[in-house]
């Protein structure tokens, strides 16, 4: 299993630009994940998804759109580039299991997005 | 709304002593996990060691292992014989557990941990 891929690993753009950042799993989880890092921060959610078709915000959803049409790829679009969006982008999948009564939890980061727009 | 709060912004430990990093969180929820995550200079976010609400036993892994008090709402992690490849950057995280369902993580600010040789 490759786990969660991102391309690209770096980019810069400038504002007012466009770009799609890759995420993909391949470990048919229903959950997937954007959070972005600012420099000395946690991370924070941008957008989730628990599964093909759905969508949902998080705490900082905003010049950002994301969309799901399969369990595996889950892009995130930024449509006017920002000073603001200068950060680390992680995509991260999860899954959620009960066996045996016993509940189990685990989520899986993809290697992060540095993105520069200036 | 959960707020997870690491209250130690940068730490050192000389190599082969124990660290503990402090984490506290606020919920109203029952039903929830914790977890350390690190993250070393090549970003890569790596769980180091979950711990169950509904659990009692402290969770151990390896040299890793947490204090959980669930009364005063703390969960420290412990680190023994600290490693010069320990250090990075400790983030706690708080996951809510809704039943069939889960919330999503929730990260402290993080805590930088430096090992010195």
């Amino acid at each position: 299993n490759a786990g969660v891929t991102q391309t690209p690993k770096f980019r810069i753009l400038k504002i007012g630009q466009s770009m799609t950042l890759q995420c993909t799993q391949d470990m048919n989880h229903n959950y997937m994940y954007w959070y972005r890092q600012d420099p000395g921060m946690g991370l924070k959610l941008i957008y989730y998804s628990v599964g093909a078709g759905i969508t949902d915000k998080g705490e900082v959803p905003n010049g950002y759109n994301v969309s799901r049409s399969t369990t595996e790829d889950f892009p995130l679009r930024l449509e006017l580039a920002a000073p603001s969006q200068t950060s680390v982008y992680f995509c991260a999948s999860s899954y959620y299991r009960r066996i045996a009564g016993l509940k189990t939890y685990e989520q899986y980061f993809g290697p992060g997005t540095r993105l520069t727009v200036t | 709304a959960q707020t997870v709060t690491q209250s130690q912004p940068e730490m050192s430990v000389q190599e082969a002593e124990t660290v503990t990093l402090s984490c506290t969180y606020d919920t109203s929820e029952n039903n929830y996990y914790l977890f350390w995550y690190k993250q070393p200079p090549s970003r890569q976010m790596i769980l180091v060691i979950r711990q169950e609400a509904y659990k009692q036993q402290n969770a151990t892994e390896n040299r890793f292992s947490v204090n959980f008090q669930k009364a005063a709402k703390s969960f420290s992690l412990k680190i023994s014989d600290s490693q010069l490849g320990d250090t990075a950057m400790y983030f706690c995280a708080f996951m809510a557990d809704y039943g069939g369902s889960q919330g999503n993580l929730i990260f402290g600010k993080g805590t930088k941990l430096s090992v010195k040789p």
